[in-house]
């Protein structure tokens, strides 16, 4: 089974500085691929970025970027250069190849300071 | 703007009555989801079609009913829902391949049993 666990319920930064936000997980498979979701106060769930687990290059969209490191199975997120418009819940799930369910993390809510 | 799109995003319901939340995706996926969100909690997989045939069903009870009509629209039906059952209901829908799927999520429906 797999579980994926965010260690930060909260967390807060400044704007325009740099947050990074934990992820750990745990699966028996060998092939699997994480993803990092924003939802914001409309809720709508908001894919950010995703991560192939046989790609050793950590995977960026813009300004966010992942830290993956397989062995110790971890999985984070780094926002640069934060704005207003960051702030939400941001889940953190697997999903193992060809299986049609994510497992969710608990998420972590991000404050940013004006 | 989201290419899954929900409708109602508001719906407020007695325990007696028969309601349906609809969703419709025109982004060619042949899997879609149902997910249901309670206040500060990660989504819960509900329910998963793919070509347009049930092939998860998470032990949701029977007063939730999904349907498949075609390739684009997923409707859940509901009825003699219990108070606890207000939620947020998300839609989701993906491509169905071995390489991995990423989901895309509608805005959801707000549902509140009263």
């Amino acid at each position: 089974a797999q579980t994926v666990t965010q260690s930060q319920p909260e967390m807060s930064v400044q704007e325009a500085e740099t947050v990074t936000l934990s992820c750990t997980y745990d699966t028996s498979e060998s092939d699997y691929y994480l993803f990092w979701y924003k939802q914001p106060p409309s809720r709508q769930m908001i894919l950010v970025i995703r991560q192939e687990a046989y790609k050793q290059q950590n995977a960026t969209e813009n300004r966010f970027s992942v830290n993956f490191q397989k062995a110790a199975k971890s999985f984070s997120l780094k926002i640069s250069d934060s704005q207003l418009g960051d702030a939400a819940m941001y889940f953190c799930a697997s999903c193992h190849q060809g299986a049609q369910k994510l497992v969710f993390g608990q998420g972590t809510r991000l404050t940013i300071n004006p | 703007d989201t290419e899954v799109t929900q409708t109602p995003k508001h719906l407020v319901m007695g325990m007696t009555n028969k309601k349906s939340l609809k969703c419709e995706q025109h982004m060619g996926h042949r899997a879609m989801y149902w997910y249901k969100q309670k206040a500060k909690k990660p989504p819960e997989l509900m329910f998963v079609y793919s070509y347009e045939k049930l092939s998860i069903n998470e032990s949701v009870p029977s007063r939730f009913s999904p349907e498949c009509p075609n390739s684009s629209l997923l409707n859940l039906h509901l009825h003699a829902l219990q108070p606890e059952d207000s939620a947020l209901y998300l839609c989701a829908s993906s491509q169905v391949q071995r390489s991995g799927n990423t989901i895309y999520f509608g805005e959801g429906s707000w549902l509140t049993v009263v």
